[in-house]
């Protein structure tokens, strides 16, 4: 089955800086790719998504690149705020048996320091 | 704009009794999950319905059922809880699985 590695599980960076969370999976036939943040007490809430069919996708501070030969996925966020403060998930998505099956990381947990 | 309900917020059961997480969208999805959460586990699917009329076992199944009532509404039953069983569950839904999901709040379960 699909395996989904997420790096690093903590990050702590200055605000204005950059953060950078990289996920590989092991399934060459996942095609969807979506990152959640998870604020404490919460669910997670989708961000950003990325199909296989695309290499990069930007939304304002945050960005998602896949990189299918290598089977690597990494999410962006730029000039870091305090509310950026959270856990984020990656995920991959393949289609198992006619159900699209979607695998979770184990979540990094982003501290932005003011 | 509810989104996904879950309910209850809180709950503490005793080893052995029964329960009923309630889950309702009202974003009319096709497909609607249960997640338990447990510290450096990430998120564990426990049962899916990918269309109103169908469920079935995700990853970590044994212990629960579920039902899906409608389109709108899926419940997680805990038959005879187990402390193994104490976890944070979050209810999702989407339009199909190869769409994002949208979270409930989710339910700090523990049993005792």
């Amino acid at each position: 089955g699909e395996n989904v590695e997420q790096h690093p599980s903590t990050l702590s960076v200055q605000e204005g800086d950059s953060a950078v969370i990289k996920c590989t999976y092991s399934d060459s036939a996942s095609n969807y790719f979506p990152w959640y943040k998870q604020e404490l007490g919460k669910g997670p809430q989708l961000i950003i998504d990325i199909r296989s069919n695309v290499g990069e996708k930007k939304d304002q501070r945050i960005a998602v690149t896949l990189n299918k030969t290598a089977k690597h996925f990494s999410l962006h966020i730029t000039e870091t705020q305090p509310e950026d403060s959270a856990v984020y998930f990656c995920a991959a998505s393949v289609n198992s048996g006619g159900y699209q099956k979607v695998t979770f990381g184990t979540g990094t947990k982003l501290q932005v320091i003011p | 704009n509810a989104g996904v309900t879950q309910t209850p917020k809180f709950q503490v059961l005793k080893t052995g009794q029964s329960m009923t997480l309630q889950c309702a969208q009202d974003m009319n999805h096709n497909s609607m999950y249960w997640y338990r959460q447990d510290p450096g586990m990430g998120l564990r699917l426990i049962y899916y319905s990918a269309s109103e009329g169908t469920t079935d076992k995700g990853e970590v199944p044994n212990g629960y059922n579920v039902s899906r009532l409608n389109k709108r509404e899926f419940s997680l039953r805990l038959e005879s809880a187990a402390p193994s069983q104490t976890s944070v569950y979050f209810c999702a839904s989407s339009v199909t699985a190869y769409y994002g999901y949208t979270f409930g709040s989710g339910t700090r379960l523990t049993v005792v």
